[in-house]
C-alpha cells in the first residue's frame, strides 16, 4: 500500500464552489505539506503543518486554507474555486524538517 | 496526457548510455540538496540527496554531484533504461530560512530512445 494517499485522483468542478482535497499517510511523520505544481514552475508550497495543532502558510496560500484533523490527515480546501487554481495538487510528509518529503500521488483539478 | 512539463527542456538518450541532468541552485546558503523523479500520472519520487559537507554520493546506478562554488548540482544516470524515461528535478533547502523552505526546480524530460 501507498505511504502517502491522496483522494480524489481527479476532479472536475465549477467556478465558485467549494472542493477540498484529502491526504493521509502512513509513514507516521508529523510534518505534512501541500502543493501545487503548474506546467514550466517548479512545485510552490501553499501551506505546511509541522504537527496537529501548527498550522503554515507557504508561498501562495491565498484562495486556499488547510484542516490538520489527525497526524495522519491533511486536508486543503478551495473555499471558492477559480480557474486558475486549475493545476496539479500534491501532498508530501517528511519525518523532519531537512529530510527528504515523501510525496502523494496527485490530484488533478480541472476548474471550469 | 500529462499537462505538467510542456515547456521543459528535454535530454535524448540512447538506452545503455549514461545520462547527465543538471540543475543550477539558487541560493548559496543551500546545504542539503534531493534530486526526485516524476514519471507521468504520478508524484515525485526520491531517488537520492548530499548534503553539503559533500561532493559526491552515489547510489543503485545514480551519482550525485555538488559544485558549492559555482552552485551546480548534477544527476548521472548509469546504462540508462526506458524506465528511466520520467521528468528530474532537483530541490534545495537553506536551514538559514529558519523552520522549512524547499525552493524546487522546474525539471528536466529524460527520454530513453531504444
Amino acid at each position: 500500500d501507498a505511504d502517502v494517499t491522496q483522494t480524489p485522483r481527479n476532479r472536475i468542478t465549477k467556478t465558485g464552489k467549494r472542493i477540498m482535497l484529502e491526504c493521509s499517510q502512513t509513514k507516521g511523520h508529523d510534518r505534512m505539506y501541500w502543493y501545487r505544481q503548474d506546467p514550466g514552475l517548479g512545485l510552490r508550497l501553499i501551506y505546511y503543518s509541522f504537527d496537529v495543532k501548527d498550522i503554515n502558510k507557504g508561498e501562495i496560500s491565498d484562495g486556499y486554507s488547510v484542516s490538520r484533523q489527525a497526524q495522519a490527515k491533511f486536508s486543503l480546501s478551495l473555499e471558492s474555486a477559480i480557474p486558475n487554481q486549475t493545476a496539479l495538487y500534491f501532498c508530501a510528509t517528511s519525518g523532519t524538517v531537512q529530510e527528504t518529503q515523501y510525496f502523494g500521488p496527485g490530484t488533478r483539478l480541472l476548474v471550469l | 496526457g500529462e499537462s505538467v512539463g510542456l515547456h521543459l527542456p528535454t535530454l535524448s538518450v540512447q538506452e545503455g548510455d549514461n545520462s547527465i541532468i543538471n540543475c543550477a541552485y539558487s541560493n548559496s546558503a543551500s546545504d542539503y540538496f534531493i534530486w526526485y523523479k516524476q514519471e507521468s500520472g504520478k508524484g515525485p519520487q526520491f531517488i537520492i540527496d548530499i548534503r553539503s559537507n559533500m561532493d559526491k554520493r552515489q547510489g543503485q546506478r545514480v551519482t550525485v554531484l555538488l559544485n558549492k562554488t559555482v552552485k551546480h548540482l548534477s544527476l548521472q544516470i548509469a546504462a540508462t533504461q526506458p524506465g528511466d524515461s520520467a521528468v528530474y528535478f532537483c530541490a534545495e533547502n537553506p536551514t538559514t530560512s529558519g523552520t522549512y523552505k524547499y525552493i524546487f526546480g522546474t525539471g528536466t524530460r529524460l527520454k530513453v530512445l531504444a
